[in-house]
């Protein structure tokens, strides 16, 4: 069975950083794409950002392109979020997501880890 | 941005079929995904490519799409099925990954 298994939450202050891991296992992990999703503690899902199976193509929500970073060591098995600038509005539990294909627009989410909570103080 | 749109909540009996819409613009020539999730868990898949069904997942939740609407029918119900559902598209336009606003399904 996948398992996806995040790390990094925790309690940042508004404007710090915060690095997220998501460790991989049982799938050949490089080829398919990957995902960060987040809930807010009373809403719903919302995509932030994406990655193709060999890493080299990226895509972010509008919320937070130019803060965000997605990367990828498939010879780890680990994704990775980067968060920098972080706002009040970035508090919720991320989630790591395996697409079912190399290619995130062709790929719906088949697996999800656990999540991580990210909470941004003002 | 494409925008889909769910009703926020859907209530049925034990036994009886729930049906959840998504709507957004010719939706129908977009693969559409739908998502279970319950509080404190992982989101799940329950159906993909607008009607087919993982193998673990009970032949009782379908999904159709056509047009302006995607729907995903969940027949006899149970107590267990109530959680939180969201469609999903992927837009071509922006390079997005887009989620429906979810839709809290009540078992009465």
């Amino acid at each position: 069975e996948v398992q996806l298994l995040e790390s990094g939450g925790g309690l940042v202050q508004r404007g710090g950083s915060l690095s997220l891991s998501c460790a991989a296992s049982r799938f050949t992990f490089s080829n398919y794409a990957m995902n960060w999703v987040r809930q807010a503690p009373g809403k719903g899902l919302e995509w932030v950002s994406a990655i193709s199976g060999s890493g080299s193509n990226t895509y972010f929500a509008d919320s937070v392109k130019g803060r965000f970073t997605i990367s990828r060591d498939n010879s780890k098995n680990t994704l990775y979020l980067q968060m920098t600038s972080l706002r009040a509005d970035d508090t919720a539990v991320y989630y790591c997501a395996k697409g079912d294909d190399s290619v995130p627009a062709a790929a719906f989410l088949d697996y999800w880890g656990q999540g991580t909570l990210v909470t941004v103080s003002s | 941005s494409y925008v889909l749109m769910q009703p926020p909540s859907v209530s049925v009996a034990p036994g009886q079929t729930a049906t959840i819409t998504c709507g957004g613009d010719n939706i129908g020539r977009k693969s559409v995904h739908w998502y279970q999730h319950r509080p404190g868990q992982a989101p799940v898949v329950v159906v993909y490519d607008d009607s087919d069904r993982p193998s673990e997942i009970p032949a009782r939740f379908s999904g159709s799409n056509s047009g302006n609407t995607a729907t995903l029918t969940v027949s006899r119900v149970e107590a267990g099925d109530e959680a939180d559902y969201y469609c999903q598209v992927w837009d071509v336009n922006s390079d997005h990954v887009v989620f429906g606003g979810g839709t809290k399904l009540t078992v009465l």
